[in-house]
């Protein structure tokens, strides 16, 4: 069983488009994360929910949306997408929110996006 | 603010050497800090990491690290390096409040037969 499970695996798409990256945990964990990591492979934290909460929002442009149904999914909507969105994004989960009681993130396999 | 600094951008070390890769980091309080692994194409996994207590922390792979506080410094090592240890290392660190966690831009380790 996967613990952490994003979809799509990879995305191309037009500048301009909207899309959404979906991720599911099924490990009962209450915090989710989103992180972009760049060509350099720098790895930057987005969103971090918490019971359904938003709890870390970190400078990002507001064409990303975070969404979070219940305490198993957070979605990513992405609007008007530029080529500077190409990146990879992953999500990851942790019993609690990240460096609160140390808990370890369990990181699903990433979404490849590139933006033409 | 927050912060990690991971001096070294590349490491190539031969198959069976030792290996340290270093971390700095800069924070008021005890911070949480962390070891991910990032194979190629793959999520990160988690090293190690310390929290309190024991200063010198072991974790999967053969891996340790030690935390000091008089040099804001948690480094990674392992004895003797195996080929499947080429991968990416991030070093992180997180607030005891919950609301802040950061990832050093990581160590990219090639090893050499």
């Amino acid at each position: 069983d996967t613990a952490v499970s994003q979809t799509p695996k990879y995305l191309v798409t037009q500048m301009g488009n909207d899309k959404s990256i979906k991720c599911e945990q099924n490990l009962g964990h209450d915090t989710m994360y989103w992180y972009k990591q760049d060509s350099k492979k720098f790895l930057k934290i987005m969103f971090s929910y918490n019971n359904k909460e938003l709890i870390i929002n970190e400078t990002v442009p507001n064409r990303f949306s975070p969404k979070s149904p219940d305490k198993a999914h957070l979605n990513l909507h992405i609007n008007s997408l530029e080529l500077g969105d190409s990146a990879v994004y992953f999500c990851a989960s942790s019993q609690s929110p990240a460096g609160y009681n140390a808990d370890t993130q369990y990181f699903g396999p990433g979404t490849r996006l590139t933006v033409l | 603010a927050q912060s990690v600094t991971q001096p070294d951008i590349h490491i190539t070390v031969s198959e069976g050497a030792s290996l340290e890769l270093r971390c700095n980091y800069s924070y008021g309080a005890t911070p949480y800090l962390f070891w991910y692994v990032q194979s190629p194409g793959q999520g990160l996994q988690l090293l190690l990491k310390y929290f309190s207590g024991d200063t010198l922390v072991q974790g999967i792979k053969g891996f340790e690290a030690e935390f000091k506080r008089s040099q804001s410094s948690f480094n990674l090592r392992k004895p003797s390096v195996h080929w499947s240890d080429a991968a990416e290392y991030f070093c992180a660190v997180g607030s005891n409040t919950g609301n802040q966690f950061y990832f050093g831009t990581g160590t990219s380790l090639t090893v050499i037969p």
